[in-house]
């Protein structure tokens, strides 16, 4: 699984856009890229995920750089219950589905 | 369908006691992973299962761990001879075979005293 880095903390306004940026260099070729999220006290939560196309739900939207070492997810109008711990993993979904988190980042939404 | 479950939700127990935690996944879910996180860190890989089959174990999940799902669908984690390192929350998930997405439990938080 390729290593990932995030900001650890960001900041948003309700009802902006915020975009989470993720690095992941080391990426290979059938790496996905997961995004869940983790509000306080509960267990991750699955957001979105992708291989190369941008992709969209009901939730985020994900964007995949060309070269795949870098991606954004998109939330489009942060809400306070969207302040939690956002992580972003690389890795390979085949064998086990395993998931390496790392530390994430943690979104606040001020009102 | 209530998503996953995990029993009991927090368990105080004080050191060189075991401990046993239960997780019932989503039905139909023939995968099942076992995850520990500590403070301020990402959850980490522990164990995972395919239907009753034990396929992967880290290197964390040491000879005072061992995790169960004798019929394919709940798993138990029974960690031996508690240590005040094992506090921590113990979170289960699930997925289909075939399928990216995992579905979390809400974790067990572990307190040694």
């Amino acid at each position: 699984d390729a290593k990932t880095t995030q900001p650890n903390s960001m900041e948003s306004n309700e009802e902006e856009p915020v975009h989470l940026p993720c690095n992941h260099s080391t990426i290979s070729g059938t790496d996905y890229i997961h995004w869940y999220r983790q509000l306080p006290s509960q267990g991750p939560e699955y957001v979105i995920h992708g291989l190369t196309s941008n992709v969209n739900n009901r939730m985020a939207s994900l964007a995949i750089a060309e070269d795949r070492k870098s991606s954004t997810l998109i939330l489009h109008r942060a809400t306070l219950r969207d302040a939690a711990v956002y992580y972003c993993i690389a890795g390979g979904w085949g064998n086990t589905g395993k998931l390496i988190f790392g530390q994430g980042t943690t979104l606040q939404v001020k009102p | 369908d209530t998503g996953v479950s995990q029993d009991p939700r927090h368990k105080i127990t004080k050191r060189g006691q075991n401990v046993t935690f239960r997780c019932d996944p989503i039905s139909e879910h023939n995968r099942l992973y076992w995850y520990r996180q500590t403070l301020g860190q990402g959850p980490e890989f522990l164990t995972y299962f395919q239907n009753e089959a034990q396929l992967e174990k880290s290197r964390l999940l040491s000879d005072r761990f061992s995790a169960e799902r004798p019929k394919g669908s709940f798993s138990t984690l029974e960690i031996q001879r508690t240590e005040q390192g094992d506090s921590a929350m113990y979170l289960c998930a699930s997925s289909l075979q075939g399928a990216v997405e995992q579905y979390f439990g809400p974790g067990t938080r572990l307190t040694v005293t």
